[in-house]
């Protein structure tokens, strides 16, 4: 099957600028992460969802941002009113019930804010 | 709090030549501890994992082993190639449901 997509792969904004990124896990597969990458960061986690719930939200660097996630599936990540800081590489994974130690990642989305 | 330290980079190598990258941790209770490869443009991959002490990980000719006492897990290859060349991330997660803690991520550069 399919891997874990995400879109867009890459988005420009300006600052001040809303911005949603989403990410499609692998079928089945019940739990989702996002994480950043950044040039000053590194890999950051940013929320984990088990279904549809949120468990650890922990890593959200401000209430700029959100995440929710419907059906068990597909997951949006949305930055409000987007900062320079914002810009990264954002990543998707997922993990399925029987394998929880191992998470695939998607390509990722690059957000540019200018 | 959980922390996983590796080695800076980046490392430049001929080819054939011996691989290590050096990776420690600091954990609460046992994590599973992970290598995971960024090739140039291309997403994160899992490269091996090790889930308890004295585990030890393998896979495309790496090998990691997953030291409790000296709190490690070092990457290593016997004979690198150029198609080696990628960022080298060491990881833990402490359960289901776990985040992923990475290292800051080490690049290998590998010359033909």
């Amino acid at each position: 099957g399919a891997g874990v997509s995400q879109s867009p792969s890459n988005k420009v904004t300006e600052k001040g600028k809303d911005v949603e990124l989403r990410c499609d896990p692998i079928s089945g597969h019940t739990a989702l992460y996002w994480y950043r990458q950044s040039l000053g960061q590194g890999l950051e986690f940013l929320i984990y969802f088990q279904g549809n719930s949120a468990p650890d939200k922990s890593g959200l660097p401000s209430d700029r941002f959100s995440a929710e996630r419907t059906g068990g599936s597909v997951s949006t990540l949305t930055i409000q009113r987007t900062q320079q800081e914002d810009s990264a590489v954002y990543l998707c994974a997922s993990s399925s019930a029987r394998t929880t130690d191992t998470q695939y990642f998607g390509p990722g989305t690059r957000l540019t804010v200018l | 709090g959980n922390s996983v330290t590796q080695m800076e980079g980046p490392v430049t190598l001929s080819e054939e030549a011996f691989l290590t990258i050096n990776c420690t941790y600091t954990a609460t209770g046992y994590p599973s501890l992970f290598w995971y490869v960024q090739y140039p443009g291309e997403g994160l991959q899992l490269l091996l994992k090790a889930t308890k002490a004295d585990d030890k990980g393998s896979n495309k000719g790496f090998e990691a082993t997953y030291r409790k006492e000296t709190t490690s897990f070092h990457l290593e290859k016997g004979s690198v190639q150029v198609s080696d060349s990628a960022v080298y991330f060491c990881a833990l997660k402490r359960g289901s449901g776990d985040k992923l803690t990475f290292g800051t991520g080490t690049r290998l550069a590998v010359r033909p």
